[in-house]
């Protein structure tokens, strides 16, 4: 079975500051790797995939994740928080293709401060 | 920019009532799935639904549940009797061929509240 463990529920950054969110997945058989973003009352919107091509992955709104095998690791990063980034977002872990379900982390809910 | 389309936003219902939320996936999509998210929780997936038919169920999908593609374009989740435990939000998603490695695109979610 696959799972997500997303370290630290809240993250609060200061505008322009790093932003590093932590995921690290198990899965039993090479893993397909996302995150999502949360507005509020919205749903979910991708930011990223990391298929098994390359292992830095670059996103929207200036995100990038690393996928680390050896550390079973796929952080979240952004050089400089801005405002807009105030959201929820949720490492997900899926396997196999065709019509397989994502296997969601608990979220971190990440706040900008100005 | 194709879209994922849930209604209602939001249901009220009574416990023991049957709710029906509805879905429209992106049109050319084969792949569908319903999700839950309990306030303050994580994502759970409930049931996934390819070439008109289950393909994979949690175990919280019981024997209370129930998906359905009636038409080519709905999907939809029915509850029978619903519980206090089922407040939550549910979030229909679709994905196209394998190809896609299952990028999944989601809607807006239904809120639903089980009074």
């Amino acid at each position: 079975a696959q799972s997500v463990t997303q370290l630290g529920s809240h993250v609060s950054v200061s505008e322009g500051a790093l932003v590093l969110l932590r995921c690290n997945y198990s899965s039993s058989v090479p893993p397909y790797l996302f995150w999502y973003v949360q507005y509020p009352n919205q749903g979910l919107q991708l930011l990223l995939k990391y298929t098994s091509a390359a292992t830095l992955v670059k996103g929207i709104n200036g995100f990038e994740a690393e996928f680390k095998k050896s550390e079973t690791s796929f952080h979240l990063t952004k050089p400089s928080a801005h405002m807009s980034d105030a959201a929820e977002y949720f490492c997900a872990v899926s396997v196999r293709q065709g019509a397989q379900k994502l296997v969601f982390g608990q979220g971190t809910r990440l706040t900008i401060n100005p | 920019e194709p879209e994922v389309t849930q209604t209602p936003s939001h249901q009220v219902t009574q416990m023991g009532q049957e709710v029906i939320l509805r879905c429209v996936p992106i049109s050319n999509h084969l792949y569908f799935y319903w999700y839950r998210q309990i306030l303050g929780q994580k994502v759970e997936f409930l049931v996934s639904f390819y070439n008109n038919e289950i393909s994979e169920k949690s175990e919280i999908f019981d024997d209370q549940f129930s998906v359905e593609r009636p038409d080519g374009s709905n999907f939809t989740l029915k509850i029978r009797s619903t519980k206090l435990e089922d407040s939550a939000m549910y979030f229909c998603a679709s994905t196209g061929t394998s190809g896609n490695y299952n990028e999944q695109f989601f809607g807006p979610g239904t809120r639903l509240t089980v009074l």
